[in-house]
């Protein structure tokens, strides 16, 4: 497909893990990133991992990278009530990775 | 404290005025990046700029225009010639090396035309 796709909503209880899913759609993509967005503001950059990696772990946050199926996971373990925004996948192509898709996001929401 | 700002929070723009959305940072990144966003939707590029005096348009620059003067900042222009400007504008700054990438956006402008 031509998109960055993604479920667009996600309910967990509160610490529970949560895995949100993506797929995108260039090989050559150089990174590929997650972004968290909490209502009326601007992105934070949470994480971001390196084509050539399989996994990478930061805390409580682990990304996983499927090349052969381009499918990129986000797991926040022990998620909490402050986990609650719109997470945002995107890929970064062009030549020098400066050409960056977006996902349509995933809204998490997290149940006490 | 280091970081990148927009200004205004909100703006309104009448039928065939042209508006100019401020991104300042003090980062000392060489890369600036502006983005719309829409409602229930991802991020679109506008137009991005590696360095100063030099820029290129995104997926969606028509009707947009921007400068890249100084390092710090990266103005847009939303001309009349966009026809739905109403939506949310993000600014965003990069810089990259060998072993790290560093990214960070500025609040947002609400863009709404009267």
């Amino acid at each position: 497909g031509e998109d960055v796709e993604q479920s667009l909503f996600l309910s967990v209880r509160e610490g529970d893990s949560s895995v949100i899913n993506c797929t995108y759609t260039d090989s050559s993509s150089t990174y590929l990133y997650w972004y968290k967005q909490e209502p009326g503001a601007g992105l934070q950059l949470l994480t971001y991992i390196f084509s050539n990696m399989d996994m990478k772990q930061d805390q409580r946050l682990t990304v996983l990278l499927n090349k052969k199926d381009k499918h990129l996971s986000l797991r926040i373990a022990d998620t909490q009530t402050g986990d609650s925004a719109i997470y945002f996948c995107a890929e970064s192509k062009g030549n020098y990775g400066q050409n960056f898709v977006f996902g349509p996001g995933t809204r998490l929401s997290v149940l006490p | 404290d280091g970081g990148i700002t927009q200004s205004p929070k909100y703006l309104f723009r009448k039928e065939g005025q042209n508006v100019t959305l401020s991104c300042e940072q003090n980062l000392n990144h060489d890369a600036m990046y502006w983005y719309r966003q829409d409602p229930g939707q991802g991020l679109r590029l506008i137009y991005y700029s590696q360095i100063v005096n030099d820029f290129q348009k995104g997926d969606i620059a028509e009707g947009y225009s921007v400068s890249r003067e100084k390092k710090e900042s990266f103005p847009l222009t939303v001309t009349s010639a966009q026809k739905n400007p109403t939506a949310f504008y993000l600014c965003a700054s990069r810089m990259t090396s060998s072993s790290q990438e560093t990214q960070y956006f500025g609040p947002g402008t609400r863009l709404l035309v009267l």
